[in-house]
């Protein structure tokens, strides 16, 4: 079945460091593709998207590129914040007529920005 | 509009208890989910509804679990005789066909 691989973490960073978070996928077809972030005691938010193969989703300064060939869908942002933590997730939906809409998601990977 | 409202934000039950959470969706949205996320954990899809009808249910929907979407509006999940494995986030979503919104989620604690 589809599937969604996050990379471990926690990942720990110096404010204003480089971010990458990779994420693979397995699934049939062309699935959409997102990230969401969940802040400490909140719901999950859709932090970017993208639908289709090389497509780039942005917000907030992180970008996500959606690579067919290598089924990866890596968040990226140049200059994290103390406020860029949190717990980032990838998902999918997959491409299937018959799909009702619900999401799946890979595992999680815990962001820490330190001053 | 404020979005997707669960309650309670937090539950602590006595294992064997019964307990019921409540979704109340962005009203124009027909489309509503709930998953589980234990800790460490993605969300795991559960059960959707489109309006009043529920229409897909996950295997990890045991028969100690029943949701309700009673007019198409709200919905309620309810944990039968609970185990401390339920322990978890249960989060509701709802969606009108552009993307989900979620809620804040209900933490259960079973002790």
């Amino acid at each position: 079945g589809d599937s969604v691989t996050q990379m471990e973490g926690p990942v720990t960073l110096s404010e204003e460091a480089f971010l990458t978070i990779n994420c693979t996928y397995t699934a049939t077809g062309y699935p959409s593709l997102f990230w969401y972030v969940q802040y400490p005691g909140e719901g999950l938010q859709l932090l970017l998207k993208a639908t289709k193969a090389d497509d780039k989703g942005s917000n907030k300064g992180f970008e996500a590129t959606y690579r067919k060939e290598t089924t990866s869908f890596h968040l990226e942002k140049g200059s994290v914040q103390v406020s860029d933590s949190a717990v980032y997730f990838c998902a999918l939906y997959p491409a299937t007529s018959s799909n009702t809409g619900k999401l799946i998601f890979g595992q999680g990977t815990t962001l820490q920005v330190k001053p | 509009d404020t979005g997707v409202s669960q309650n309670p934000r937090h539950k602590i039950t006595k294992r064997g208890q019964n307990v019921t959470f409540r979704c109340d969706p962005i009203s124009e949205h027909n489309r509503l989910y709930w998953y589980r996320q234990t800790l460490g954990q993605g969300p795991e899809f559960l059960t959707y509804f489109q309006n009043e009808a529920q229409l897909e249910k996950s295997r990890l929907l045991s028969d100690r679990f029943s949701a309700e979407r009673p007019k198409g509006s709200f919905s309620t999940l309810e944990i039968q005789r609970t185990e401390q494995g339920d322990s978890a986030m249960y989060l509701c979503a709802s969606s009108g066909g552009h993307g989900y919104t979620f809620g804040s989620g209900t933490r259960l604690t079973v002790v």
